[in-house]
């Protein structure tokens, strides 16, 4: 059984750039979720897929989006990157829709200079 | 509003000295508390949950819902306990969301 594996794990972007971060969920895992850590802060919800469609959202603009495929990886995008969008991107796998115990990935560090 | 308040942002105890890692919830329904733990250089792993009422590493957490409260306690502290510790709320949604609102976080730091 493999875990939660999270890409790149570092990332440099300009601002006004796209970006796309990826995961790949814990075998058997059919709910992904994404959330953003500022630096000294706790993890903030940004969105969950289950079952390939988005299953509830939290305060994210619409530039923040996401994509979950057959095999339940998942994609996180974000469009015309600000400052603000640097941070730790953390992924979590659950099995329905996060009824049981979250599994987090590494995290993908992105820098917006 | 659902809210997660950690009130401490670093707590120092030395080894064997009990330890209570504060966690206030603000939900007008039902919620389910967990509290996650991050080692260094580790990622972040559920430590328990209120549901499941065990004791983990020695770490318990009772649910006060009068006080709002899911203060994590550990009666003897060991070195191998520093770690970040997040307190957690899902709140009850029809659909089952099961997204986590966390807290802020407390860095433990436990001196030999």
């Amino acid at each position: 059984e493999t875990g939660v594996t999270q890409s790149p794990t570092h990332l440099i972007k300009t601002r006004g750039q796209q970006v796309t971060l990826r995961c790949s969920s814990q075998s058997g895992h059919n709910t992904v979720s994404w959330y953003q850590q500022a630096l000294g802060q706790g993890p903030q919800f940004i969105f969950q897929y289950y079952r390939e469609e988005e299953n509830g959202r939290g305060n994210f603009p619409p530039r923040f989006s996401g994509l979950q495929f057959p095999n339940y990886s998942s994609e996180l995008n974000v469009n015309a990157l600000e400052l603000d969008d640097s941070a730790l991107y953390l992924c979590a796998s659950s099995l329905d829709q996060g009824k049981t115990e979250a599994f987090f990935g590494q995290g993908t560090r992105l820098t917006v200079v | 509003a659902q809210r997660v308040t950690q009130p401490e942002k670093l707590l120092s105890v030395f080894k064997g000295a009990p330890v209570e890692l504060k966690c206030n919830y603000s939900y007008s329904g039902s919620p389910e508390l967990f509290w996650y733990v991050q080692y260094s250089r580790q990622r972040l792993q559920l430590l328990l949950r209120h549901i499941s009422r065990e004791s983990i590493k020695g770490f318990t957490a009772d649910l006060n819902k009068g006080e709002t409260s899911f203060h994590l306690k550990k009666p003897f502290a060991q070195e191998e306990d520093s770690a970040m510790y997040y307190c957690a709320l899902s709140p009850f949604t029809f659909r089952g969301t099961g997204k986590l609102i966390f807290g802020q976080g407390t860095t433990l730091q436990v001196k030999p």
